[in-house]
Parts: C-alpha cells; sequence; structure tokens
C-alpha cells in the first residue's frame, strides 16, 4: 500500500528566503506526482503535475523535482513571500486507475 | 479556467439524517472525486467516477454512496448520517488520463457538521 510522508509538517521562514519541502513515497510505481497548495478553510489548487517520465517542472518561483528510484521528490520556492503561507501537499498517483494518494501536508509560513 | 462548485460551504445536519453533497464541474471532465479531510488523518477517497453512471469505491466508502446521472455533475450521499461523518469534504474532477495525465481541480469544500 502506497504511503506518502511530508517533511516537515511546519515550517516558518523569513520573507525572501529559498525553501525546501520534501516528500517520499514508498512505491516507487507512480505514474505521477501532485504538488497542491491548499488556503485555511480552501480547496485543493494544483501547481505542479511531474509524469512518472519526468525528472522536474518549473512555475514561476516554483520548481518540483521527482527522483523515482529513490522515492522522492523536492518543492523548491524562491524568493519566498507572505503569499506563499499555506499548506502544501504532494500526491503520487499509481497503478490503473485515477486514485491519488496524499501525504499530510507541509504548513508553510512565511513571516513578513 | 476550470470551476468546480460545491454547493454548500458550511452544512449542519443531524443523526439519521440522509444528506446530499452537490459537486458541478464545467469543463466537461470525465473524471470525479469525492474526498474527506480529517486533522491528521490527511485527505482520503471516498468514491470516484470516471464517466456518467460509472463509479468506483474508494478508501472508506463505507456509509456513503455516489450518484452520477449527467457528466457535470457528482453526488455524494450519506445514508444516514453519524457524527463520525462530521469532516470537510472535497470535490475534484479532472480530464481522463491519455497521453499524459491532467492536475485535479478542487472545489472550495464543504464543512458538514452532524450533531
Amino acid at each position: 500500500k502506497q504511503e506518502v510522508t511530508q517533511i516537515p509538517a511546519a515550517l516558518s521562514v523569513p520573507e525572501g528566503e529559498n525553501l525546501v519541502l520534501n516528500c517520499s513515497f514508498t512505491d516507487s510505481a507512480i505514474y505521477n506526482l501532485q504538488w497542491f497548495r491548499q488556503d485555511p478553510g480552501k480547496g485543493l489548487t494544483s501547481l505542479l503535475l511531474i509524469q512518472s517520465s519526468q525528472r522536474e517542472q518549473t512555475s514561476g518561483r516554483l520548481n518540483a523535482s521527482l527522483d523515482k528510484s529513490s522515492g522522492r521528490s523536492t518543492l523548491y520556492i524562491a524568493a519566498s513571500q507572505p503569499g506563499d503561507s499555506a499548506t502544501y501537499l504532494c500526491a503520487v498517483r499509481g497503478g490503473s486507475n485515477y486514485k491519488l494518494t496524499f501525504g499530510k501536508g507541509t504548513l508553510l509560513t512565511v513571516n513578513p | 479556467d476550470v470551476k468546480v462548485t460545491q454547493s454548500s460551504r458550511y452544512l449542519v445536519k443531524r443523526t439519521g439524517e440522509k444528506v446530499f453533497l452537490e459537486c458541478v464541474q464545467d469543463m466537461d471532465h470525465e473524471n470525479m472525486f469525492w474526498y474527506r479531510q480529517d486533522p491528521g488523518l490527511g485527505l482520503r477517497l471516498i468514491y470516484f467516477s470516471y464517466d456518467v453512471k460509472m463509479k468506483e469505491k474508494g478508501d472508506i466508502p463505507e456509509g456513503y454512496s455516489v450518484s452520477r446521472e449527467k457528466k457535470e455533475r457528482f453526488s455524494l450521499i450519506l445514508e444516514s448520517a453519524s457524527t463520525n461523518q462530521t469532516s470537510m469534504y472535497l470535490c475534484a474532477s479532472s480530464r481522463p488520463t491519455g497521453a499524459e495525465d491532467q492536475p485535479q481541480h478542487f472545489g472550495d469544500g464543504t464543512r458538514l457538521s452532524i450533531l
């Protein structure tokens, strides 16, 4: 059974700092890995999706990498801003259906 | 932009009631999903549907059923609500898998309290 772990559970940084969020998964036979952002009391917003054949994806100040063999992904946020404060979740899709297995998230606080 | 709309942001119901949660998407997506999100447990898949009238159980289907009579609408039904079904419920939709996966798009959630 796939398990997804995110470390750290919470992170507080000063504005302007570059930071890395980590995600690990136990079964490397995945189709893709997705990173989401969730603001308090809201739904999830898709940030980046990395196909199993890809090593990384970039969108603006965000860069996500994927190492399937070691079961790891990182989300790099450059020049963090207070507006980046949110919970970040990673999810992996494995198998022949559409099911995503989610980590429990990292709560990021960027202090002005 | 993809829009996934859940009918209620907050809902309070009583134990034993039959509860309907509605979700509508406007992007002609084939796939639709219902999750629940609980502190310490994260998101868990309840049911998903890959076509009209088609459904598959997720990780925690017990006590729930779903209905998909039209492509744009996916309903979650709590047959007889219980207090342990108090939770945040999230609906999502996506295109079917082709050469590449497409991301799931989520609604804003329904916070359901069962008293």
